[in-house]
């Protein structure tokens, strides 16, 4: 019954390597989220999706690339994975993103270590 | 310097009452919200304010306004263990529909 769910909770994995973190939403929700937190709890957008456009933060680098295959789903696929990616990963959804009132709500997050 | 910001950390003791604070730069900001974090949770919206309105009060919580000076305050009052977590700030603005968060404050709440 969880609203916004996002797998895996932990990944670990090596330098260089590609991976996939998956997000699901059951909320009927149009607009999806990716946000990057840092170890200081900084909390960074990286992407945000509707069936009608994607605005990406145009300081993620392009090894991150978002894939919906419909609207209850927004995958983040990481290319050649680096030391610096390590991170929490946050998935979210919300309603109507023309709406000013814009509630988001979250996933429990995905905590990424490159070693 | 940061577009929402905030201080990284309150200590209070259990039953005194919180006050977390947050500046915001842009004017145009519509709606000004107040998320929790708990270890190991995504966050969850708490309340939120809309740009014209100056308090709003749910159960014990309180939230102030001051747009001339773009400061926007979360008030607990009689303060509980289980509210210890990350409370971050976040402004959206009538440019943009993703809202900008600040970098979290931890209230600590001690016995």
């Amino acid at each position: 019954d969880t609203a916004v769910s996002q797998t895996p909770k932990y990944l670990v994995t090596q330098m260089g390597n590609d991976k996939s973190i998956k997000c699901e939403q059951n909320l009927g929700h149009d607009t999806m989220y990716w946000y990057k937190q840092d170890s200081k709890k900084f909390l960074k957008i990286m992407f945000s999706y509707n069936n009608k456009e994607l605005i990406i933060n145009e300081t993620v680098p392009n090894r991150f690339s978002p894939k919906s295959p419909d609207k209850a789903h927004l995958n983040l696929h990481i290319n050649s994975l680096e030391l610096g990616d390590s991170a929490v990963y946050f998935c979210a959804s919300s309603q109507d993103s023309t709406d000013d009132n814009e509630k988001l709500f979250f996933g429990s997050g995905t905590q990424l270590s490159v070693l | 310097g940061e577009d929402v910001e905030q201080s990284l950390f309150l200590s209070v003791r259990e039953g005194d009452s919180s006050v977390i604070n947050c500046t915001y730069t842009d004017s145009s900001s519509t709606y000004l919200y107040w998320y929790k974090q708990e270890p190991g949770a995504g966050l969850q919206l708490l309340t939120y304010i809309f740009s014209n309105m100056d308090m709003k009060q749910d159960q014990r919580l309180t939230v102030l306004l001051n747009k001339k000076d773009k400061h926007l305050s979360l008030r607990i009052a009689d303060t509980q263990t289980g509210d210890s977590a990350i409370y971050f700030c976040a402004e959206r603005s009538g440019g943009s529909y993703i809202p900008t968060f600040g970098r979290g404050t931890s209230l600590i709440v001690h016995p």
